[in-house]
């Protein structure tokens, strides 16, 4: 499968700050990309949903001005946490898909290895 | 909504047990379910999908059979490795997006 890489791996920041991560496909380009994020024992939670040279559709609930993306190239993605909060920590994962007509085609998502964020 | 259910881990098993790692789902329509594996450091990876009730996926001598009836995609394996030590995530796709489990660790002892 492709390989995805994303960075930082882990981070930890004081209240108030931005973060930014970085996701990149190595191997391919894809024109569509998502962004999860996963709390500890629960599910990954899809929360956007971007396509190059495009805005971003955001999942309902998470705030778009909170958490910036920016799908700068079919290779990269960014996810920027502005002004974080402790409840922001979580585990965020970013994939990279092939999209038909009706939306993302099943199975070929290339996921991140994850970027843990820890706001203290 | 839809929504994906699975077992709790962390799941520990000597090599060459048996396995079954249980997923139930509740989705309207007619979804497609995967099964998706993450070793330690890496991305989920794609381990195996059934798009239809009665389909069974398998892959690396995983499987599992997509059952309507009972709402559940179950993941089997007859004879585990060391080399499966993993977290699993039972998804579904329905609609145009992706429904995960929270996951299950497996660790696999020698």
């Amino acid at each position: 499968g492709a390989v995805v890489s994303q960075h930082p791996s882990w981070v930890i920041c004081k209240s108030g700050t931005s973060v930014k991560i970085e996701c990149r496909s190595l191997d391919f380009q894809a024109t569509t990309m998502f962004w999860y994020r996963q709390f500890p024992k629960q599910s990954l939670m899809l929360m956007a949903t971007s396509n190059e040279g495009s805005k971003a559709t955001y999942e309902q609930g998470v705030e778009k001005d909170k958490f910036l993306i920016n799908h700068a190239s079919l290779t990269l993605s960014t996810l920027t946490v502005t002004s974080a909060h402790p409840e922001d920590s979580s585990f965020y994962i970013c994939s990279f898909g092939g999209s038909g007509l009706a939306g993302p085609i099943p199975g070929e998502q290339f996921f991140g290895p994850g970027t843990r964020l820890t706001v203290l | 909504g839809d929504s994906v259910t699975q077992m709790e881990g962390p799941v520990t098993l000597s090599e060459e047990a048996f396995l079954t790692i249980n997923c139930t789902y509740t989705a309207t329509g007619y979804p497609s379910l995967f099964w998706y594996v993450q070793y330690p450091g890496e991305g989920l990876q794609l381990l195996l999908k059934a798009t239809k009730a009665d389909d069974k996926g398998s892959n690396k001598g995983f499987e599992a059979t997509y059952r309507k009836e009972t709402t559940s995609f179950h993941l089997e394996k007859g004879s585990v490795q060391v080399s499966d030590s993993a977290v699993y995530f039972c998804a579904l796709y329905n609609f145009n997006k992706f429904y995960f489990g929270s996951g299950t660790k497996l660790n696999v002892k020698p």
